[in-house]
């Protein structure tokens, strides 16, 4: 069965410090891995990441990818309140018949002042 | 970037009515779309794949005669939850896909609560 986990499913800083959120994942045919934001509504599109040891930036957020030991972080520096939000990481696999996303459970952050 | 709406964003109905969602891709033809089903503090549940022009693939333990889905063209994949129950209240996501670029875009979502 497809496996996406995340970690850790919580967390509470103070702004000005610096995140990092894990990926894991255990499936077949894997294709991506997505990262997303969000907030009260649906999931807006961070990252999408497809090859191995290639950082991706965004301001202060970044990620990479570990095909081999099958997990990504998200890198969030100077965090802010508006950072705040469930960090949901997801991958696309190949079924045979469609491609679809497998989400994680998500990680929560707060940012405080 | 591709944006995806959803109709209505909020809806609320009595125990044993229907209810449809639209989920409309505006400025792409999404070849394929995703239903998905989200519970507070919970992640997406991915509940059936949409194709133009054939029938839902439906995830297992959702239930195919209770959540009808009809991807009627490369633009609009609806959503019609049949004889609505309590439990059924959830926000449900849309997004369209073109898979051949890894690309999923989600629609702003629409909350159900039922009655």
């Amino acid at each position: 069965e497809d496996k996406v986990v995340q970690s850790p499913l919580s967390l509470v800083v103070h702004e000005g410090d610096t995140v990092t959120l894990n990926c894991s994942y255990e499936v077949t045919n894997f294709r991506s891995l997505l990262w997303y934001k969000q907030e009260k509504k649906a999931p807006t599109f961070l990252f999408m990441l497809t090859s191995s040891g290639i950082e991706k930036k965004s301001g202060r957020l970044s990620s990479i990818l570990d095909k081999k030991e099958l997990f990504s972080i998200l890198n969030i520096t100077a965090t802010q309140t508006g950072d705040s939000a469930v960090y949901l990481c997801a991958v696309f696999i190949n079924t045979g018949t469609a491609s679809k996303l497998t989400f994680g459970t998500g990680t929560r952050l707060q940012v405080t002042l | 970037g591709a944006v995806v709406s959803q109709h209505p964003s909020w809806v609320i109905c009595k125990s044993g009515t229907s209810v449809k969602i639209e989920c409309r891709s505006l400025d792409f033809q999404a070849t394929t779309m995703f239903w998905y089903r989200q519970f507070p503090k919970q992640s997406l549940m991915l509940m059936a794949t949409s194709n133009e022009g054939s029938k839902a693939t439906y995830e297992q333990g959702v239930e195919k005669d209770k959540f009808l889905i009809n991807h009627a063209s490369l633009t609009l994949s609806t959503l019609t939850v049949t004889s609505a129950h309590p439990e059924d209240s959830s926000f449900y996501i849309c997004s369209a896909g073109r898979t051949l670029y890894n690309e999923q875009f989600f629609g702003p979502g629409t909350r159900l609560t039922v009655l």
